[in-house]
């Protein structure tokens, strides 16, 4: 079946840090790969998404490269700000279909 | 643009009791969602209308769960009875259609606790 791994949290940085947060996913075919970010007391919002194979995702400051070789979509931003305190979710859908699978969540605390 | 609109924000009830949530998704989104989000975890998809039939439902626990969108518009999510495992996250999204490509937008959420 269709999974998404991702790292665990928390994860707690100083302001101007790099980010990096780990996801790899299990599914047949081409799946659309996707980061969710939950703000407190927020709704789901998407941040970026890729749609096939070596696509990037960006915005924000946020960028995912879609690495169908190592089944990854790993989420970077090179500078971190205190507003970027948030959950972070991977996500996945198949080709044939919109039904997302998340993984589990990361929580990302940064400390001005 | 409204977004996705879902009340009750929050809601405690007793075991055995029953809640119901409402949802009223983005005008003319012709697909509407319901998630549950138990803490720790990512959200799962309970059920999945487009327009006012259902999609797929095989994640939601029909024998105390249940969901309509009569008018192909709002929906309802109702639990009875409640059990303490039910305490979750109760997430609405819609989208313009069902399909790779259509960008799932998702309410705030309806905070359910059973105690």
């Amino acid at each position: 079946g269709n999974s998404v791994t991702q790292m665990e949290g928390p994860v707690t940085l100083s302001e101007e840090a790099f980010l990096t947060i780990n996801c790899t996913y299990t599914a047949t075919g081409y799946p659309s790969l996707f980061w969710y970010v939950q703000y407190p007391g927020e709704g789901l919002q998407l941040l970026l998404k890729a749609t096939k194979a070596d696509d990037k995702g960006s915005n924000k400051g946020f960028e995912a490269t879609y690495r169908k070789e190592t089944t990854s979509f790993h989420l970077e931003k090179g500078s971190v700000q205190v507003s970027d305190s948030a959950v972070y979710f991977c996500a996945l859908s198949p080709s044939n279909d919109y039904k997302l699978s998340f993984g589990a969540g990361t929580t990302v605390t940064v400390r001005a | 643009e409204a977004g996705v609109a879902q009340s009750p924000r929050y809601k405690i009830i007793e075991k055995r009791q029953s809640v119901a949530f409402w949802c009223n998704p983005i005008s003319g989104h012709a697909t509407l969602y319901w998630y549950q989000q138990i803490l720790g975890q990512g959200p799962k998809l309970l059920i999945q209308f487009q327009n006012n039939g259902v999609v797929d439902d095989s994640q939601l626990p029909k024998d105390r769960f249940s969901a309509e969108r009569l008018k192909g518009v709002d929906s309802t999510l109702k639990i009875q009875p409640a059990k303490l495992e039910d305490s979750a996250v109760y997430l609405c999204a819609s989208s313009l259609d069902w399909g790779s490509g259509n960008t799932i937008y998702f309410g705030e959420g309806s905070w359910l606790t059973v105690v």
